[in-house]
This record gives C-alpha cells, structure tokens and sequence, in this order.
C-alpha cells in the first residue's frame, strides 16, 4: 500500500544552523505531497505542497521539491531559528482521497 | 482565510459522560473530517463527510457518532468513552470532497480529550 516514511528524529540545531528532514514516499500513479508542522499543543498547520513531479513548493523559508525518480519530498531551510521547533509531518494523498502522514520529526533548534 | 476552529479546547469526561466535539469552517469548504491523534504519533483518520454526507468511516467504534448539520458545522459526539480514547480530535476540510486528489486538508487546534 501507499506509505510515507520520514527520518527518525529528534533533530537537534543550533540557530541559523541549515536544515534537512528527509521523506520519501511508495504510491502508485502521482501523489500530491505535503509537509504539516504541529507546534506544541496546537494542531497541524499547512508548510507546503507539490502536486506533481519537480515542483518545489515553499514557504517561511522552507522548500521541498518532489522528485519522482528518488520518490522523495525533502524539507529545507537555510537558516533555522529557535520558533522553529516543532513537529514536521510529510504527508501523500493517493488516489483514494486520503492524507497518509509519515511518523514525524520532531526539530529542537537551540538558542 | 483558512481557519478550522474547534471547541472546546480542553475536555475532561468520565466513562459514563455524553459529550460532543465541535468544528466550525466558513471557507465554503464541502468535505469535512474527524481525525484523532495521540502522542507522538501522526493523526489517523477517523471519518470523512462530503456535501454533508458521510462518506468515509474508519471503522470507528460507535461510541464516537459523527454529525454534519450544516455544510459549515461538523460535530463528533461522545458517550460511555475509553480511558484509551483520551487524545487530541482534529478537524480538517478541504475545498472539494477530493474528487481532485490535489485538494489540501486545512487543520483546526484540536480538543485534547482526556477519558478518566
């Protein structure tokens, strides 16, 4: 079946350190891609999205692009800071209509 | 505008109690879902309504009942609750009932459930 995985986290940063979650994804047909950040106590917020193969979605300086020849969605950042710190899901949604999120990464950016 | 709002916050029950769960959209969005979501893992999916009908359950037990009265309001009501039920309920909706598979599921805060 259709499956997300993501690197096992936590990932520890110091600030302004360069930031990389892997994800990569086993779907059949084009999934559209997803990365979600939970911050403590709150719900799942929308990062970014790529709905097909070599766009790059972004936003807050975030970027990932989808590469369908590695099936994988990587999130970046230049430059983390401490509001950074959160949970990062990657998520595809297949052709039966429904969000399948990896494990999360939980990101500890320190001062 | 993308806000989901959810109410309450916080809910304590007993094993006994009747509560319901409320979710709010006014984006026009016409497919609404219930998820639930305990520590430290991803948020499973637990029912899905489209043009107010449901459409998809996850073989939920029925001590959860969805509800859609309007295509703005979505409810999940509660009754004779698990210890292990306790976590947080998200609410998302998306534009369409995803007949595009592009359609991206906004999230409401959550109701952080605890079942005593």
């Amino acid at each position: 079946g259709n499956s997300v995985t993501q690197m096992e986290g936590p990932v520890t940063l110091s600030e302004e350190a360069f930031l990389t979650i892997n994800c990569t994804y086993t779907a059949t047909g084009y999934p559209s891609l997803f990365w979600y950040v939970q911050y403590p106590g709150e719900g799942l917020q929308l990062l970014l999205k790529a709905t097909k193969a070599d766009d790059k979605g972004s936003n807050k300086g975030f970027e990932a692009t989808y590469r369908k020849e590695t099936t994988s969605f990587h999130l970046e950042k230049g430059s983390v800071q401490v509001s950074d710190s959160a949970v990062y899901f990657c998520a595809l949604m297949d052709s039966s209509y429904k969000l399948i999120f990896g494990s999360g990464t939980r990101l500890l950016v320190r001062p | 505008d993308t806000e989901v709002t959810q109410t309450p916050k916080h809910l304590v029950m007993g094993m006994t109690n009747k509560k319901s769960l409320k979710c709010e959209q006014h984006m026009g969005h016409r497919a609404m879902y219930w998820y639930k979501q305990k520590a430290k893992k991803p948020p499973e999916l637990m029912f899905v309504y489209s043009y107010e009908k449901l459409s998809i359950n996850e073989s939920v037990p029925s001590r959860f009942s969805p509800e859609c009265p309007n295509s703005s309001l979505l409810n999940l009501h509660l009754h004779a609750l698990q210890p292990e039920d306790s976590a947080l309920y998200l609410c998302a909706s998306s534009q369409t009932p995803a007949n595009e598979y592009t359609d991206t599921q906004y999230f409401g805060p959550g109701t952080r459930l605890t079942v005593l």
